[in-house]
């Protein structure tokens, strides 16, 4: 079975600071890799994905996130985030040959001050 | 932009009553899901959804949950006798090629929130 911790449930920074939110997992089995965001009163919209090759992926609205095979990590980054990246963010797993069968972090709440 | 759109947005229910929640999917795919998140929990899958029949299914889908596609757009999550833990925001997604092999993702829609009083 899969897993998913995501160890920051809430992570506050101001504007323009650079922001890592924290993602591991758990598998026996090779997965795929994602991050969604939800913006309020939104639904869930794909930043990135990870599926093979280059460890480092490039998502929209400037997040990347490295894949990190014996860390079991999937961090998110960005290097200086806006006003407008508050939003909840997910990472979330899904196994190799599952149809559409993810599982989801808890989900942590990005909160940028000014 | 194309997108999955779902109705209610929030629905109150009492105990034991049936529920069916609906989703519009983007028209050209052919794989559905529902999700669902129990407040302050994690999104959950439920149950995957392609070509009229359920492709995969998770514990939580049990015999009270049934999925439908009652014409060539609605696809509807139903509960036949609800429950209090039924409580809970119920996001329906779609997509358009078989995952995750390829560039395909979920689109998901706003969310159907449901509390069973």
């Amino acid at each position: 079975a899969q897993s998913v911790t995501q160890l920051d449930s809430q992570v506050p920074v101001f504007e323009e600071a650079p922001v890592e939110l924290r993602c591991n997992y758990s598998s026996s089995v090779s997965v795929y890799l994602f991050w969604y965001v939800q913006y309020p009163n939104q639904g869930l919209q794909l930043l990135l994905k990870y599926l093979s090759g280059s460890t480092l992926v490039k998502g929209i609205n400037g997040f990347e996130a490295e894949f990190n095979k014996s860390q079991t990590s999937f961090h998110l980054r960005k290097p200086s985030v806006h006003i407008s990246d508050t939003a909840e963010y997910f990472c979330a797993v899904s196994r190799r040959g599952s149809q559409g069968n993810l599982i989801f972090g808890k989900g942590t709440k990005l909160s940028v001050k000014p | 932009e194309p997108e999955v759109t779902q109705t209610p947005s929030h629905q109150v229910t009492q105990m034991g009553q049936e529920v069916i929640l609906r989703c519009v999917p983007i028209s050209n795919h052919l794989y559905f899901y529902w999700y669902r998140q129990i407040l302050g929990q994690k999104v959950e899958f439920l149950v995957s959804f392609y070509n009229n029949e359920i492709s995969e299914k998770s514990e939580i889908f049990d015999d009270q949950f049934s999925v439908e596609r009652p014409d060539g757009s609605n696809f509807t999550l139903k509960i036949r006798s609800t429950k209090l833990e039924d409580s809970a925001m119920y996001f329906c997604a779609s997509s358009e090629l078989e995952l995750p092999t390829n560039t395909g993702e979920l689109f998901f829609g706003e969310g159907s929130r449901l509390t069973v009083l």
